[in-house]
């Protein structure tokens, strides 16, 4: 069974940088076609991806963010990191973590996020 | 970057109509859209991938179809735990969500 858990702080000020842990089991970060993303969801309002790191330490990142995000994998300790720097109550949103795999479908690779973590809300507010 | 439209933002069914939530894509993304439902103060789940395909456990009321740019979610028939917000997904270009529809009772 496939199980995640996003861990991290629920308050950070302005212009601070956020980190946030997902910490996983049921699958290994080092077996390949496996990718770890982020995504967030502010209140009331749609989900947006911000990054997925593979296997392979593949990693791509939400364009809109610019340089904001940075995404690490320690494969030891089966976790996945996701750095934002210079916070704004804009970010203010529940932060998923989500599991996925590359599988071939009818002869061509696909891919989607399952499962999900729970979700963290994390506020950025002074 | 690809944008994901979907239509309508917000729809009213009674338990038994057959519902159909449209996702357009700003450009071609062969197949590779996936639907996720969520539910109040509950991570998403996905229901559909690859555009067609249901994913193991997701009722056969569930279906999905479209190619290229175009794309549908189908409930054959509302039943009471569907209610919730559904979102479209591309992964053809790194991955980009539609801005939900909300599916509520009438």
């Amino acid at each position: 069974q496939i199980t995640l858990k996003e861990s991290g702080p629920t308050l950070v000020k302005p212009t601070q940088t956020l980190t946030l842990t997902c910490t996983f089991s049921g699958f290994s970060l080092t077996t390949s076609g496996v990718g770890v993303g982020w995504i967030r969801q502010a209140p009331g309002k749609a989900l947006e991806w911000l990054a997925v790191i593979y296997w392979d330490d593949d990693k791509r990142y939400n364009p809109s963010l610019g340089t904001r995000l940075t995404i690490t994998k320690d494969t030891s300790k089966n976790q996945v990191v996701l750095t934002m720097t210079n916070m704004d109550p804009v970010d203010t949103a529940t932060y998923y973590c989500a599991h996925r795999l590359i599988t071939m479908v009818r002869g061509a690779k696909f891919y989607w996020f399952d499962p999900w973590g729970q979700g963290t809300l994390v506020t950025v507010s002074s | 970057d690809i944008q994901m439209t979907q239509s309508p933002s917000s729809l009213s069914a009674s338990v038994g109509d057959r519902v159909t939530i449209t996702c357009r894509a700003s450009q071609t993304i062969g197949n590779y859209l996936n639907w996720y439902q969520q539910k109040p103060g509950k991570a998403p789940k996905v229901l559909i991938y690859a555009t067609s395909t249901l994913q193991s456990g997701v009722p056969s009321r569930f279906s999905g179809s479209g190619s290229r740019t175009d794309f549908t979610l189908t409930i054959s028939s509302v039943q009471p735990e569907d209610f919730a917000t559904y979102y479209c997904q591309q992964s053809y270009n790194s991955d980009t969500f539609g801005q939900g529809t909300k599916l509520e009772i009438k």
